[in-house]
């Protein structure tokens, strides 16, 4: 079993639509929990950080962590085409020098206006 | 001003040859890391580096030899390059332990002929 798992979509959606994105994990020593936007030829760049269970939100966006579960989630409200990307989840088990992200296989998400 | 920069954008190159990708970062980060995302875009921890000293050496091939002349520079150099070293090969940095996340260069699309 994959440390993360991700479902790699692809997901369309009509513009305006919610979103939810998921991952899973195997490894309960993870407590830092983040989710990326990629684009088409661009790195990732962080969208949602989020430590230990519980939510968070910004703008559009609300990430979820279930620790007992293992499970994250990553919500978009009202999407817009400028959100057709993938989305990556990542995690770690802790800061330090040694601390290294573990990443999901991304979602490709189209939004369609 | 660019975060992460990483040079080339693009590499082609023969099986057999000897190459290199230069990263540098203006952030101030302590922790740099080389990535490399394949075809399905997963994303895999390559190396990372604390402040010059090699931390984390995941099961890279040895003909993979990275090398940071300082804290804001981590270099990749490649020997007898193979097919399946065709990839995308992303540079970051963070805080040590990583607190806010990576930032992410653009990356170093590579492809061995």
């Amino acid at each position: 079993q994959k440390e993360v798992e991700q479902d790699p979509g692809p997901l369309s959606v009509p513009e305006g639509a919610i979103v939810s994105l998921n991952c899973t994990y195997s490894n309960s020593a993870f407590q830092y929990f983040m989710w990326y936007r990629q684009y088409s030829r661009k790195g990732p760049e962080l969208l949602m950080y989020t430590y230990s269970s519980g939510n968070k939100e910004d703008g559009r966006f609300t990430a979820q962590v279930d620790k007992s579960s293992k499970y994250i989630s990553l919500f978009i409200r009202d999407s817009q085409p400028s959100d057709s990307a993938t989305y990556l989840c990542a995690m770690s088990r802790s800061g330090g020098s040694n601390y290294k992200l573990t990443f999901g296989k991304g979602t490709l998400l189209t939004v369609n206006p | 001003d660019t975060a992460v920069s990483q040079t080339p954008k693009y590499l082609v190159t023969q099986m057999g040859n000897d190459k290199s990708i230069k990263c540098e970062q203006n952030l101030g980060h302590d922790t740099m890391y080389w990535y490399k995302q394949d075809s399905k875009k997963f994303l895999k921890i390559m190396f990372s580096y604390n402040n010059k000293e090699l931390i984390i050496n995941e099961t890279v091939p040895n003909r993979f030899s990275p090398k940071s002349p300082d804290k804001a520079h981590l270099n990749l150099h490649i020997n007898s390059l193979e097919l399946g070293d065709s990839a995308v090969y992303f540079c970051a940095s963070s805080q040590v332990g990583g607190a806010d996340g990576y930032t992410f260069g653009s990356g170093t699309r590579l492809t061995v002929v």
